[in-house]
C-alpha cells in the first residue's frame, strides 16, 4: 500500500530533550516536506526537500533541523524543543515539484513540550 | 506571499442538506487542492484544480476554480455524517516546493 508513515503517533516530552520524528514514504517520491498545524493558523511548511541531500527552508524553520539521507525517509529534529513547538506535525511527499502533483500527507505527529 | 482565506470558518447543516465552502486567494492560484481532516488525523486529498474554469466532482463533493483563477469552492450535495471533518483548501504559489493552506473550514451535519 502506497504511504507515507511517521513515528510516533503521540509524544510528551519536557522543554530541551532533543527529539527526533520520522518520516517515511514507500512510492519512490522525489519531494518530501514537513509542515506544522495549529489552531486559527492552518498548516505552515517548516522544511522541504527536492531530492536526496537537498532541503531547504520553509516557512516556520526556526528550531528545526531535517536531513535526506535516503529518498525515503525525511527526519524532522528539534535539537531542544521548546512548547512553542507545541503542534501537530505533518509529513508529505510527492513525485517531483511542481503544481500538477498532489501531495500525500502521514497521519501526522502530535507533539507535547511541557 | 500568497494568503488563502477559507468561508465559513464553520458550518453546522442537518443532514441532507446542501452546503458551500469557498476559498479565496489574494493571487492566481497554481493548483488548487482540497483536502479533508478528520480531528487529529491526516490530510485525505480530495480534488485538484488547475485551469480557470474548471470543475471536478467525486461522489457528492463537486469543486470549482473559478476563470480568473483566484477563487475555489466546494460544494457538498445532500449532506451525510461521514463529510463531517475539516476541509482545507492549498494552493501552489508556483514555485512548486509547497503548499500554502487555508485556515480551515470545520463541517459539522446533524442527524
Amino acid at each position: 500500500e502506497a504511504q507515507v508513515t511517521q513515528n510516533p503517533r503521540y509524544l510528551i516530552t519536557v522543554t530541551g530533550k532533543k527529539l527526533t520524528v520520522t518520516c517515511s514514504q514507500n512510492m519512490n517520491h522525489e519531494y518530501m516536506s514537513w509542515y506544522r498545524q495549529d489552531p486559527g493558523l492552518g498548516l505552515r511548511q517548516i522544511y522541504y526537500s527536492m531530492n536526496v541531500e537537498v532541503t531547504d527552508k520553509g516557512d516556520v524553520p526556526e528550531g528545526y533541523k531535517v536531513s535526506r539521507k535516503e529518498k525515503r525517509n525525511f527526519p524532522l529534529i528539534l535539537e531542544s524543543p521548546s512548547p512553542n513547538q507545541t503542534s501537530l506535525y505533518f509529513c508529505a511527499s510527492s513525485p517531483s515539484l511542481g503544481h500538477s502533483y498532489e501531495q500525500y500527507f502521514g497521519p501526522g505527529t502530535r507533539l507535547t513540550v511541557t | 506571499s500568497q494568503e488563502l482565506e477559507q468561508s465559513p470558518q464553520s458550518l453546522i447543516v442537518q443532514e441532507g442538506k446542501n452546503l458551500t465552502i469557498n476559498c479565496t486567494s489574494s493571487k492566481t492560484l497554481y493548483g488548487l487542492y482540497w483536502y479533508k481532516q478528520k480531528y487529529g488525523e491526516g490530510l485525505i486529498f480530495l480534488m485538484m484544480l488547475q485551469k480557470g474554469g474548471e470543475e471536478k466532482s467525486h461522489e457528492k463533493i463537486t469543486a470549482k476554480l473559478d476563470e480568473k483563477k483566484q477563487q475555489s469552492s466546494l460544494h457538498i450535495t445532500a449532506s451525510q455524517p461521514s463529510h463531517a471533518g475539516i476541509y482545507l483548501c492549498g494552493a501552489d504559489e508556483g514555485y512548486g516546493n509547497k503548499l500554502v493552506f487555508g485556515a480551515g473550514t470545520i463541517l459539522r451535519v446533524k442527524s
